[in-house]
């Protein structure tokens, strides 16, 4: 099973402000199937990412997502106040499918 | 507009059964692998449980297995999760998930409003 491990657990920080979200891998993730998403308060999660870097539809380009291997980051260029809630990674490449246990980031 | 519609949840006493339905609508069914996945309350998402187009083929995380089955009915465009022998720790809100595209392998793209299910006594 592939261990996905997202850090911080948390980030403080204030609109306009650039984030950066970590989800390490304990081990190589096929072909970039990695994903991010995006959950609220009470909401399913939203698809942000997959294939490590393609936005999803309506998605803006203020989210970006890069990496490979064992090693993904999503990107927040300029928060804006609807962007805080809990991120997610997932790896899609090999089952069992699997989650990292979430970065909240709050104001 | 690709619709997903969970129902079936509830109070349920460890060890008993339940089963969830998840009505889908605004796509093609038949064409598309399905997934459940679940979140206990103020914790992260946890795959549960898939199925082909067709239903011939599931799998299911450790977990639960041996204790839930997925199922199908395209007839009927739902989606099922028969869930036995439960215990406290399947206290969850259950997604419907339908993925991008479909391909066997797709990240998750629409998700049901969530059905909850707790067991307890």
């Amino acid at each position: 099973e592939v261990v996905l491990t997202q850090s911080p657990g948390t980030l403080s920080l204030s609109p306009g402000e650039r984030a950066t979200l970590s989800c390490r891998a304990s081990q190589s993730v096929s072909s970039s199937y990695l994903a991010w998403y995006q959950q609220k308060p009470g909401q399913a999660p939203r698809l942000l990412i997959y294939g490590a870097s393609s936005r999803a539809t309506d998605i803006p380009d203020r989210f970006s997502g890069s990496g490979s291997g064992t090693d993904f980051t999503l990107t927040i260029t300029r928060l804006e106040p609807e962007d805080f809630a809990v991120y997610y990674c997932q790896q899609y490449g090999s089952s069992p499918w699997t989650f990292g246990q979430g970065t909240k980031v709050e104001i | 507009e690709v619709q997903l519609v969970e129902s079936g949840g509830g109070l349920v006493q460890p060890g008993g059964s339940l089963r969830l339905s998840c009505a889908a609508s605004g796509f093609t069914f038949s064409s598309y692998w399905m997934y459940w996945v679940r979140q206990a309350p103020g914790k992260g998402l946890v795959w549960v449980s898939r199925v082909n187009s067709d239903g011939s083929f599931t799998s299911y995380a450790d977990s639960v297995k041996g204790r839930f089955t997925i199922s199908r009915d395209n007839a009927k465009n739902t989606l099922y999760l028969q869930m036995n022998s439960l215990r406290a720790e399947d206290t969850a809100v259950y997604y419907c998930v339908r993925g991008v595209t479909m391909a066997t392998i797709t990240p998750f793209y629409y998700w049901g409003q969530g059905s909850l299910v707790t067991v307890s006594s």
